[in-house]
């Protein structure tokens, strides 16, 4: 079974300022899927980012950038000039490409502060 | 505007009560999924469906039931609420066929169980 791991259960970071939220994965598979959810407190997860993992130039949007190592089974989140909307649960998700699945693998997140 | 909903958005309920947690989906999407994540914490996975009259149970195991008989409607029963299944329950939806398959998630039900 994959798992997931974010080694990071809390992160800090100055408003305008460049954070990194990491995320590792254990799998067997060669062909899968990975994403960032964001969860604001007391608001809906929504999707941040995705990576498909035969892609590897690495996934953009806007001040969000992911860092992608297959071989290392690495998948790391950049968060660019950090503004205050950006203070939230970060979750790291694995999905498998095989036919008929559907379920993601989650991380256990990271609680990202921003500081004005 | 397509959109997945859950309601309540909160409920305070006794001990040995029934509740139904609705969960529905506008965007046509086949698989539908319930987690369990309690404040903060990791989401856990405890059903979900690929289609109408198909459902799983997940990975956490869990004392309640769902029922897929309209594609855009996954609701969740709990038959006797009990203060252990004080949490809060998010549900989800996925389109079918190739690609990423990305999860969109309701707005989530806060429950809590006295």
């Amino acid at each position: 079974a994959q798992t997931v791991t974010q080694s990071q259960p809390e992160m800090s970071v100055q408003e305008a300022e460049t954070v990194t939220l990491s995320c590792t994965y254990d799998t067997s598979e060669s062909d899968y899927y990975l994403f960032w959810y964001k969860q604001p407190p007391s608001r809906q997860m929504i999707l941040v980012i995705r990576q498909e993992a035969y892609k590897q130039q690495n996934a953009t949007e806007n001040r969000f950038s992911v860092n992608f190592q297959k071989a290392a089974k690495s998948f790391s989140l950049k968060i660019s000039d950090s503004q205050l909307g950006d203070a939230a649960m970060y979750f790291c998700a694995y999905r498998s490409a095989g036919a008929g699945s559907y379920q993601l693998t989650f991380g256990k997140g990271t609680k990202l502060s921003v500081i004005p | 505007e397509a959109d997945i909903y859950q309601t309540p958005r909160y409920l305070v309920i006794g001990t040995g009560k029934k509740i139904t947690l609705e969960c529905s989906q506008t965007m046509g999407h086949d698989k539908m999924y319930w987690y369990q994540q309690d404040p903060g914490m990791e989401l856990h996975l405890i059903h979900y469906s690929y289609g109408v009259n198909s459902t799983e149970k997940g990975d956490l195991s869990s004392e309640s039931t769902v029922s897929r008989i309209r594609t855009e409607h996954f609701p969740l029963t709990l038959e006797s609420a009990r203060p252990s299944h004080t949490s809060q329950y998010l549900c989800a939806s996925s389109e079918g066929g190739g690609g990423y398959h990305e999860q969109f998630f309701g707005p989530g039900t806060r429950l809590t169980v006295l």
